[in-house]
C-alpha cells in the first residue's frame, strides 16, 4: 500500500545551519507530494507541494524536489531560524479522498 | 486562514462517558476529516466525509462514530471514552477536485484527556 517514511527526530540545529529532513514514499501511480508544518499549539498547515516528477516546491526558504527515480521528497533550507522550530510532516496523495502522512520530524533550532 | 473551528479546545472526561467533538467550517469545502495525533504515530485518520450524510471509516475508527448533517459541521463522537482515546484530535477540510487540489486545511485541535 501507499506509505511515507521520514527521518526520525528530533533534529537539533543552530541558527543559520543547513537543514535536510529526509522523506521517501511508496505509492502506486503518480502521487502528489506535500510538506506540512505544525507550529506549537497549532494545526498543520501546508508548507509546499509538488505534483509531478522533477517539480520543485518552495516556500519561506524551504525547498523540496520530487524525485521519482529515488521515490524521495527531501525538505531543505539553507539557513534555519529559531522561528522554524516546529514539527514537519511529509505527505502524499494519490487521488480519492485521503492523504497519507508520515510520522513527523521535530526540529529544534537554537539561537 | 481557513475558517475551521474546533470545539471544545480542551476537555477532560472520565472513562465510560460519551464525548462529542465538533468541527465547523465556513469554507463550504466538500471533504472533512477527523484525525488523531499521538507521539510516534503522526496523524491517523479516524473517519472522513465526502458530503452531507456521506461518511466512511479511516484506519483507526473503532470506538468512534461521526455525523454530518450539514456541509459546515462534522461531529466526532466517542461512544464510551477509554484512556487509549486520550489524544489530540484534528479536523481537516479539503476542496479536492483532482490530485493537485487536495490540500488539507486543519483546525487548531482538541486536546482530550480520558481519566
Amino acid at each position: 500500500g501507499n506509505s511515507v517514511t521520514q527521518m526520525e527526530g528530533p533534529v537539533t540545529l543552530s541558527e543559520e545551519a543547513f537543514l535536510t529532513i529526509n522523506c521517501t514514499y511508496t505509492a502506486t501511480g503518480y502521487p502528489s507530494l506535500f510538506w506540512y508544518v505544525q507550529y506549537p499549539g497549532e494545526g498543520l498547515q501546508l508548507l509546499l507541494k509538488a505534483t509531478k516528477a522533477d517539480d520543485k516546491g518552495s516556500n519561506k526558504g524551504f525547498e523540496a524536489t520530487y524525485r521519482k527515480e529515488t521515490t524521495s521528497f527531501h525538505l531543505e533550507k539553507g539557513s534555519v531560524q529559531v522561528s522554524d522550530s516546529a514539527v514537519y510532516f511529509c505527505a502524499l496523495h494519490t487521488g480519492g479522498f485521503k492523504t497519507i502522512f508520515g510520522a513527523g520530524t521535530r526540529l529544534f533550532v537554537k539561537a | 486562514d481557513a475558517g475551521i473551528t474546533q470545539s471544545p479546545r480542551h476537555k477532560v472526561t472520565e472513562t465510560g462517558t460519551p464525548v462529542t467533538l465538533r468541527c465547523h467550517q465556513t469554507e463550504n469545502h466538500r471533504y472533512m476529516y477527523w484525525y488523531r495525533q499521538d507521539p510516534g504515530h503522526g496523524l491517523r485518520l479516524i473517519h472522513y466525509s465526502y458530503g452531507v450524510k456521506d461518511t466512511d471509516k479511516g484506519e483507526v475508527s473503532d470506538g468512534y462514530s461521526v455525523s454530518r448533517s450539514k456541509t459546515e459541521d462534522f461531529l466526532l463522537t466517542l461512544e464510551s471514552a477509554t484512556s487509549s482515546q486520550t489524544s489530540v484530535y484534528f479536523c481537516a477540510i479539503s476542496e479536492s477536485g483532482g490530485v493537485a487540489k487536495n490540500i488539507q486545511y486543519f483546525g487548531a485541535g482538541t486536546r482530550l484527556s480520558v481519566l
